[in-house]
Parts: C-alpha cells; sequence; structure tokens
C-alpha cells in the first residue's frame, strides 16, 4: 500500500521567519515519483515540483527548497524569508510506477503567513 | 494554452437529488482524473481515464456516483442520488498521458454541498 503522511496540520509564521513542512511516504515500488502542490484559498491546485526515487539531489526554486531522503522516506519543503502570500494547504503527493499515475496525497499542511 | 475547464464553480443540493460536473481537460491531453477532496483532507481519485476509457474506478461509489468521457475530450460526473457525506469539493486533473511521472493539471473544482 501506498501513504503518505505530512507530520503538521497546521503552521503558523510571521513573515520573514523560515519554515518547513515535513512529509513522510510509504510505498514498496522501487520507481516512484514525489510531489508538492500548493492550494491556495482560490482552490486549485498549484504544481511546486516533482522528484524522482533515482535523484536525491536537493533542489532550490528561489525561497523554496525540497529535501528528499530516501533512507528516512521523507520529501521536506523549506520556505525561506515566508511571506503574506505564501499562506496555502499545502500537499504532498506520490506517484508509484505500480500505479496509474493516480496521486496519492497527504492530509495537506495549512500555512498560514502574518505580516 | 488554456487550463483544465470545470463547472459549475458551486452547487448547493439537496440529498437525494442528482447532479452533475463537467470538465475540459487540456487540448491534447489523454488521461484525465475526477478527484474528490472532502473539506480538511487531501484530493482521493474517483476514477482515471485514459482517452475514453476507463483505467481505475476501484474508489468510486459505484452504487451512486458514475463517470463518462465519451469522446476522449470532456468528462461528466454525476452523482443520483446525492448524499450528506458527499458534500466535497470535485476536482478534475488532466495530464499527457498516464505514467507517473507526468505532472497533473488541475482545475479550479466543483464545491458541492448536499442539505
Amino acid at each position: 500500500a501506498q501513504k503518505v503522511t505530512q507530520v503538521q496540520t497546521e503552521i503558523s509564521v510571521v513573515e520573514k521567519e523560515d519554515v518547513t513542512l515535513d512529509c513522510v511516504y510509504e510505498t514498496r515500488d522501487t520507481t516512484y515519483y514525489l510531489f508538492w502542490y500548493k492550494q491556495p484559498p482560490s482552490g486549485e491546485l498549484v504544481f511546486l515540483i516533482r522528484r524522482n526515487s533515482f535523484d536525491e539531489q536537493n533542489e532550490i526554486s528561489g525561497r523554496y527548497s525540497w529535501n528528499f531522503q530516501k533512507s528516512t522516506s521523507s520529501f521536506n519543503f523549506t520556505i525561506t524569508a515566508s511571506q503574506v502570500v505564501d499562506s496555502a494547504v499545502y500537499f504532498c503527493a506520490l506517484s508509484g510506477s505500480s500505479n496509474t499515475g493516480k496521486l496519492i496525497f497527504g492530509q495537506g499542511t495549512t500555512l498560514q503567513v502574518k505580516p | 494554452e488554456a487550463g483544465v475547464a470545470q463547472s459549475p464553480r458551486y452547487k448547493i443540493i439537496e440529498k437525494r437529488q442528482s447532479v452533475a460536473f463537467w470538465c475540459n481537460p487540456i487540448s491534447g491531453h489523454a488521461t484525465l482524473y475526477w478527484y474528490q477532496q472532502i473539506l480538511g483532507q487531501g484530493p482521493k481519485l474517483l476514477i482515471q481515464f485514459q482517452n475514453n476509457g476507463v483505467v481505475d474506478d476501484s474508489q468510486l461509489p459505484k452504487d451512486r456516483f458514475s463517470a463518462e468521457r465519451l469522446k476522449g475530450v470532456d468528462s461528466t460526473l454525476k452523482i443520483q442520488p446525492a448524499k450528506l457525506e458527499d458534500s466535497a469539493v470535485y476536482l478534475c486533473a488532466s495530464s499527457l498521458t498516464d505514467q507517473s511521472h507526468y505532472e497533473q493539471y488541475f482545475g479550479p473544482g466543483t464545491r458541492l454541498t448536499v442539505t
């Protein structure tokens, strides 16, 4: 069975603080893909990043960075110098090679960034 | 490029009534997904189409839910009769193919309230 667990349900920070959202996954597939999506109040899921199971290099995109550690089955997401516009629900998701492309989502982490 | 279109955006019905949602995927995308997102949870796959064929409907409550994608382009999801627990956001997504590494693009969703 495949499962995604997002450790934090809600996080509240003050603007300019760094914040890390934790994601732990379970899968028996040797080839799989991990995703992060952002869901702002408007409701549409916005793709942020995709990593495959063979690439454990960390990735940085502006204020966003991702740390993938296969040894601990974790795929954590850090926002540096958070901004009010980062307030949203963030979802970690998994798609394994035994799937047909469907995404298995975690329950989401609600991030509130206060001015 | 136009995104995934969904309508209506909001719908309120009474229990035991029927309702239908429509989705138009991104042009050229062979794979179409319907997800159900209950408040406070991550999206859960209901049904997946590859062109006009069903790939995965294992989590679709077939006694009341039905979906079709007759010409391999747009799709409709129907609930008949609706129950209170069907209150959720119904998200449509599309991707180029059903391979697990392809990004899924999500529509804005239809928020259903069953009273």
